[in-house]
């Protein structure tokens, strides 16, 4: 009964290749989130849905592309991954946008070799 | 441009003293802020949360100080246990700008000596 669950944990991967990560939530929650973190640690936000509405859109390559099939699925589709990409991404839910406690998943390590 | 700064990557703290984290903002729209604590392989999970109306909240053991004029916060555990051991990220937003979006610091890892 996980609240955010993220699929794959681990993900390997060649320059160049396309790969998705999904999220789910199960807590009702209107927004979701899609965050980086980096080799430096910090915890960078990349994407936000309410409704299934962008609500934040960062500078990120076009090359990411969320998609909101739903209020309770998130998923992240990178194409033509770069060794730059290799991060920890989170995906975290709340009830509203800003103002409220984010529930996060537990991350993905994407290594790209 | 690096708009929450935790400074101190790490911190040790004897079991059973205070733990003192400390965060840094320069942004002086952010008016609401929140302590996130992370164990390895798991996402960081909520703490504690301050407005920026309030200059202390407290939770259990854990408080939150505001510092408004200082643009400074901290969080307070008393007493440290070593389950309290994990990275503990600040994040801030602005509740009024609309841009929906928290400013993580970069953490600090403390570690509770048993």
């Amino acid at each position: 009964d996980t609240a955010v669950s993220q699929t794959p944990k681990y993900l390997v991967t060649q320059m160049g290749n396309d790969k998705s990560i999904k999220c789910e939530q199960n807590l009702g929650h209107d927004t979701m989130y899609w965050y980086k973190q980096d080799s430096k640690k910090f915890l960078k936000i990349m994407f936000s849905y309410n409704n299934k509405e962008l609500i934040i859109n960062e500078t990120v390559p076009n090359r990411f592309s969320p998609k909101s099939p739903d209020k309770a699925h998130l998923n992240l589709h990178i194409n033509s991954l770069e060794l730059g990409d290799s991060a920890v991404y989170f995906c975290a839910s709340s009830q509203f946008p800003v103002s409220d406690t984010q529930y996060f998943g537990p991350g993905t390590r994407l290594t790209v070799l | 441009d690096q708009q929450v700064k935790q400074n101190s990557p790490s911190l040790s703290v004897q079991e059973g003293r205070i733990s003192i984290l400390n965060c840094d903002y320069t942004n002086s729209m952010f008016d609401y802020f929140l302590w996130y604590k992370k164990y390895p392989a798991e996402g960081p999970t909520f703490l504690i949360s301050i407005s920026s109306i309030k200059d202390k909240n407290e939770d259990g053991r854990f408080t939150v100080f505001l510092n408004k004029s200082a643009k400074h916060l901290s969080l307070h555990i008393v007493p440290s246990q070593p389950g309290d051991s994990a990275v503990y990220f600040c994040a801030a937003t602005s509740t009024t700008s609309g841009t929906y979006k928290y400013i993580f610091g970069t953490g600090t890892r403390l570690k509770v000596l048993a």
